[in-house]
């Protein structure tokens, strides 16, 4: 399976700011995904990445708000921008290897 | 689209006990189910999965049954330990990798010694 690496872990942001968070997966993969765990819920999809084009995003999810990029098979970036304390969350990206669906750490989100 | 319920939310078990926990979905056309730990801190490990053409998978203290006509499939721990304390999800995915993954509402085990 494949191993995946986010930064940050963690991070406490003011309200109002932008946060990018990366993700960097050991082996090539065609599409990466971007899920939000909000305090003791369940994971939502946010978007799904494929290099080359523009992601995909969820119902209730928009580009503006949260941006990805997806430079290359092993990477991709999330950003929340102009973040509330709603925003605080978990945020984890996930990749397909081995045909089994593989996590990341996460990062944990807090605004303040 | 697809919704995935799972029950129970919280699930007390002595050790050593069995625990079972049950999810239904609702679109006929998902084939892979997988099912997931999280622990406090951590991101969700899978720990089994089954694909719509077995109706059974077991490995060690582990099981999960899929029953395509119900909708529904379930997750058997065996002589639980301490640390099977953790949150459970299950999820329901249409096609066979490469697509997003619908989450339970997560169940909280706690294995009490």
């Amino acid at each position: 399976s494949a191993v995946i690496s986010q930064k940050p872990s963690r991070d406490i942001c003011q309200r109002g700011t932008s946060l990018t968070i990366q993700c960097q997966v050991d082996s090539q993969v065609t599409m990466m995904f971007w899920y939000r765990q909000q305090p003791g819920q369940s994971l939502t999809l946010i978007a799904t990445a494929n290099q080359g084009s523009e992601a995909t995003y969820e119902s209730g999810f928009v580009i503006d708000k949260f941006p990805i990029s997806r430079p290359n098979l092993t990477f991709s970036t999330l950003t929340v921008s102009n973040m509330s304390p709603e925003d605080s969350s978990i945020y984890l990206c996930s990749v397909e290897a081995g045909q089994v669906p593989t996590f990341g750490s996460g990062t944990r989100l807090t605004v303040v | 689209g697809e919704n995935v319920e799972q029950h129970p939310s919280t699930l007390s078990v002595q050790e050593g006990d069995s625990a079972v926990i049950k999810c239904t979905y609702s679109d006929s056309a998902s084939n892979y189910f997988p099912w997931y730990k999280q622990e406090l801190g951590k991101g969700p490990q899978l720990i089994i999965d089954i694909r719509s053409n077995v109706g059974e998978k077991k490995d060690q203290r582990i099981a999960v049954t899929l029953n395509k006509t119900a909708k529904h499939f379930s997750l058997h721990i065996t002589e639980t330990q301490p640390e099977d304390s953790a949150v459970y999800f299950c999820a329901a995915s249409t096609y066979f990798g490469n697509e997003k993954l619908t989450f339970g509402t997560g169940t909280r085990l706690t294995i009490i010694p």
